[in-house]
């Protein structure tokens, strides 16, 4: 299996610029999460999908984060407009369910300027 | 909410010599624990789990935990220490839904770990 794929692997971009991440969790896997990891705040969950469905974005930092899973095989988390505290590593995670393991990505480096 | 305290953001040890990591969490049920390393511009890989069954448990590359419901320790170790194992680790608690099947995972802040020669 190739694992959790996650594209693209290093984004720069300028303020104000829409960023696409986008992720293709391993096949058979219902839940799909979304991480951000910074220095400062360690890792964040930001939002969770069960069958496509999203379950909790309770962590999603404000309405400039969205997300969406169109289908079981692919997601997208979008910043629009981004910001330099967007600057993160953004990590995708699959599961099934029920079965507890998460097994993540290797994560997309966004630097915003 | 469930929370995670890992304790010392680094530890440095000598190659040979005993790992210790330390995770304390808090939760009201039985919980599910988790151990993950990430090694330099890697996403996180899974060392071991618990999950109600026998409370130490062994992981990959040498690595074993011990779950204590006393202390609410799930303590991370390895006999010797060898110069690969040099990453980050992270221990996860798992919150429950209402359905019960476990769905999120809560970090600690993570254990920088440096293996000296």
């Amino acid at each position: 299996d190739a694992g959790v794929i996650q594209s693209p692997r290093h984004e720069v971009t300028e303020m104000g610029q829409e960023v696409t991440l986008r992720c293709k969790p391993i096949s058979g896997h219902n839940s799909l999460f979304w991480y951000r990891q910074t220095m400062m705040r360690g890792l964040e969950l930001l939002i969770y999908f069960n069958n496509n469905v999203p379950i909790d974005d309770s962590g999603m930092p404000e309405d400039r984060f969205s997300a969406k899973m169109p289908n079981a095989s692919f997601s997208t988390l979008k910043i629009q407009p981004s910001e330099p505290r967007d600057s993160a590593v953004y990590f995708c995670a699959s599961r099934t369910v029920p079965q507890e393991t998460q097994y993540f990505g290797p994560g997309t480096r966004l630097l915003v300027l | 909410a469930q929370s995670v305290t890992q304790l010392g953001s680094h530890v440095s040890v000598s190659e040979g010599a005993l790992v210790l990591l330390r995770c304390n969490y808090s939760s009201s049920v039985p919980p599910y624990l988790f151990w993950y390393v990430q090694y330099p511009n890697q996403g996180l890989q899974l060392l071991l789990k618990y999950t109600s069954a026998a409370t130490l448990v062994k992981g990959i590359n040498g690595f074993e935990a011990e779950f204590k419901k006393s202390e609410t320790s799930f303590h991370l170790t390895k006999p010797s220490a060898h110069m690969s194992d040099a990453a980050e680790y992270f221990c996860a608690v798992s919150d429950r839904d209402s359905g019960g099947s476990n769905y999120k995972l809560t970090f600690g802040k993570g254990t920088l770990l440096t293996v000296n020669p």
